[in-house]
């Protein structure tokens, strides 16, 4: 089976210009996660959906920032008036149960450039 | 908040040398602990976790165990190749959170023929 893919795989985008990147989890996953990974530092969580349910959203870093996942499936993060300082990879995961001990499994990720 | 201080790289060793990357937590309660790696140009991938004081998790030669006490988890190979070469994070999930985890900044190792 797919694992967890992302599109696009990069993004260049202008500053001001808003952006939307894709996930889609393995099918049948319940959990959906959003982090985000700038240059030399770990994932840093964002958001989080149960199904289709925004549980957690206590990482985005303003309300520039906007996460859905209407059907409980596929999610896209959406980033309005871009600044530099967005510039990072942005990284989805999805785990089969809400527990935490449950795998996650991380797509490729989305690597966002503003200019 | 919750925070994981993994050791600073990056670690270049020689094939068959032992391996030990440090990371430390600072988490309430009682954490579940992960060790994930990232080979090159490949997504994250888990490779160990551990899920309450004790437990040792392993994986392909790769071995950590939770230290509460220490508050450690520490990954451990005895042998390593040059396959192995890619970076390494620590990372934990706090009960209370749903699965959200706490990352460390990665360690990149390097294994040399």
């Amino acid at each position: 089976g797919a694992g967890v893919s992302q599109s696009p795989r990069y993004k260049v985008a202008k500053r001001g210009q808003d952006v939307a990147l894709r996930c889609d989890p393995i099918s049948g996953h319940v959990s959906l996660f959003w982090y985000q990974q700038a240059l030399g530092q770990g994932p840093e969580f964002l958001t989080y959906f149960q199904n289709e349910a925004q549980l957690d959203k206590s990482g985005l870093p303003s309300d520039r920032f906007f996460a859905e996942r209407p059907e409980g499936s596929v999610s896209t993060l959406k980033i309005q008036r871009t600044q530099q300082e967005d510039s990072a990879v942005y990284l989805c995961a999805s785990s089969l149960e809400a527990a935490v001990t449950d795998t996650q499994y991380f797509g490729p990720g989305t690597r966002l450039t503003v200019l | 908040g919750d925070s994981v201080t993994q050791m600073e790289g990056p670690v270049t060793l020689s094939e068959e040398a032992f391996l030990t990357i440090n990371c430390t937590y600072t988490a309430t309660g009682y954490p579940s602990l992960f060790w994930y790696v990232q080979y090159p140009g490949e997504g994250l991938q888990l490779l160990l976790k551990a899920t309450k004081a004790d437990d040792k998790g392993s994986n392909k030669g790769f071995e950590a165990t939770y230290r509460k006490e220490t508050t450690s988890f520490h990954l451990e190979k005895g042998s390593v190749q040059v396959s192995d070469s890619a970076v390494y994070f620590c990372a934990l999930s706090r009960n209370t959170n749903a699965g959200k985890s706490t990352f460390g900044d990665g360690t990149t190792l390097t294994v040399k023929p």
